[in-house]
């Protein structure tokens, strides 16, 4: 069966720091892989999606990026944190006309 | 670009009662309407799907509804108990390559012992 691991569970940085958060999937091959970010109390949304490997597409503009160095991980990053980044962010994966399978989500907190 | 909106924010029911959450979605080429159900401090999960070449579908108390036309789905839960408690979200997304999903703001469902 497939899994979706996503780390670190909680994470409290600094402005200005950096930031890596990354997930991984086992038992599929070829996954539609996507970042999403969740603000308090509100909906989702799109920050990165990757069909393939180094195949990447941004939704916003924002100091994030996304990399995607092999078929089954996907990594978001920052090269300086600002308070606005504070968030849930979820990873996900899907088959070509399925719906998402989520990880169990990162909360940033920007200090 | 797709824009999908749900109705309402937040809704109160007595157990046993019946639950409609409706969105609207923008794009005519959307062809793809999934609904997930997001606990407190979990992560959202697929309750059920519909593509639009259905009209309805149902999983036991959940059904979904399409109205292509009207550009609008709703999902109905019936029976409903105090662990539907949830934000459920409605979103709506082209069945091309990129799968990619636009969400609704999210509705949050309160069942009432």
């Amino acid at each position: 069966s497939q899994t979706i691991h996503q780390w670190p569970a909680t994470l409290v940085q600094p402005v200005g720091s950096p930031l890596s958060l990354e997930c991984t999937v086992e038992g599929t091959s070829n996954p539609n892989l996507y970042w999403y970010r969740q603000a308090a109390g509100r909906g989702l949304q799109l920050l990165f999606y990757s069909v393939g490997i180094g195949q990447i597409s941004s939704e916003v503009p924002q100091n994030l990026s996304a990399s995607r160095p092999q078929d089954r991980q996907f990594i978001l990053s920052s090269k300086k944190l600002l308070l606005s980044d504070s968030g849930f962010y979820l990873c996900a994966w899907s088959k070509r006309g399925h719906g998402y399978t989520f990880g169990s989500g990162t909360r940033l907190t920007v200090v | 670009g797709e824009n999908v909106e749900q109705h309402p924010s937040t809704l109160s029911v007595q157990e046993g009662d019946s639950a409609v959450i409706k969105c609207t979605y923008s794009d005519s080429a959307s062809n793809y309407f999934p609904w997930y159900k997001q606990e407190l401090g979990k992560r959202p999960q697929l309750i059920i799907d519909i593509r639009s070449n259905v009209g309805e579908k149902k999983d036991q108390r959940i059904a979904v509804t399409l109205n292509k036309t009207a550009k609008h789905f709703s999902l109905h839960i019936t029976e409903t108990q105090p662990e539907d408690s949830a934000v459920y979200f409605c979103a709506a997304s082209i069945g091309t390559n990129a799968g990619k999903s636009t969400f609704g703001d999210g509705t949050t469902l309160t069942v009432k012992p």
